[in-house]
């Protein structure tokens, strides 16, 4: 079965340096999201993607975030200037379908991102 | 705004015994509703999904999960329950947007 892979599946970084989370997501989907989820914490909703634009984005997803497709199959999470609460679990998930449709969105593993 | 409630935290079962799991949404119209289990270190696996239709929707695994529309519930069931069920779980609503609405997530223990 296909599946949504993300690299790496743990980042250290220094706070203040950028991250660059990737993944790939199932292959014939072409709606993207990410999400990330603070230990211990509920799985929040960063933002969505569609047709090369992000159609969708949270309060948490300020100005030090981004998202970009580079080419046919990567879609990425740069963090521009890391915080240390932006430590997380990162997933990316994607689906054939957006808003309120029947298909619902596959996750990968996630990336843990740690600060220090 | 819509929102999920999952009240247990933390639930034990013994192995073989049966399982429900809570989850109340709040969402004006018609909910899309999911189940997601989240085994340790790893990513969130679909168990379910309600759209429209039955009430009454079979995931894997063995779960089933009820839509209750009069009380805003979508609580999840196992017959029973085996070892390599314990694992986090969580409810989510599908929002009017693209983006899913999670609740805190309950975490399953299961005794031999």
């Amino acid at each position: 079965e296909p599946e949504v892979t993300q690299t790496p599946s743990h980042q250290v970084t220094q706070m203040g340096q950028e991250v660059i989370l990737r993944c790939v997501p199932i292959s014939n989907h072409l709606y993207f999201y990410w999400y990330r989820q603070i230990l211990g914490q509920k799985v929040e909703f960063l933002v969505s993607f569609y047709n090369n634009e992000i159609s969708e984005k949270s309060e948490i997803f300020d100005d030090q975030f981004s998202v970009e497709r580079p080419d046919g199959s990567n879609f990425t999470l740069k963090i521009r200037s890391t915080k240390l609460e932006d430590s997380a679990m990162y997933f990316c998930a994607s689906s054939s379908q957006g808003g309120r449709s029947n298909q619902p969105q596959h996750f990968g593993d996630g990336t843990r991102l740690s600060i220090l | 705004a819509q929102s999920v409630t999952q009240p247990d935290i933390h639930i034990t079962v013994s192995e073989g015994a049966s399982l429900e799991l809570r989850c109340n949404y709040s969402y004006g119209a018609t909910p899309y509703l999911f189940w997601y289990v989240q085994s340790p270190g790893q990513g969130l696996q679909l168990l379910l999904k309600y759209f429209s239709g039955d009430t009454l929707v079979q995931g894997i695994k063995g779960f089933e999960a009820e839509f209750k529309r009069s009380q805003s519930s979508f609580n999840l069931r196992k017959p029973s329950v085996h070892w390599s069920d314990a694992a986090e779980y969580f409810c989510a609503v599908g929002a009017d947007t693209d983006k899913l609405i999670f609740g805190t997530g309950t975490r399953l223990q299961v005794f031999p």
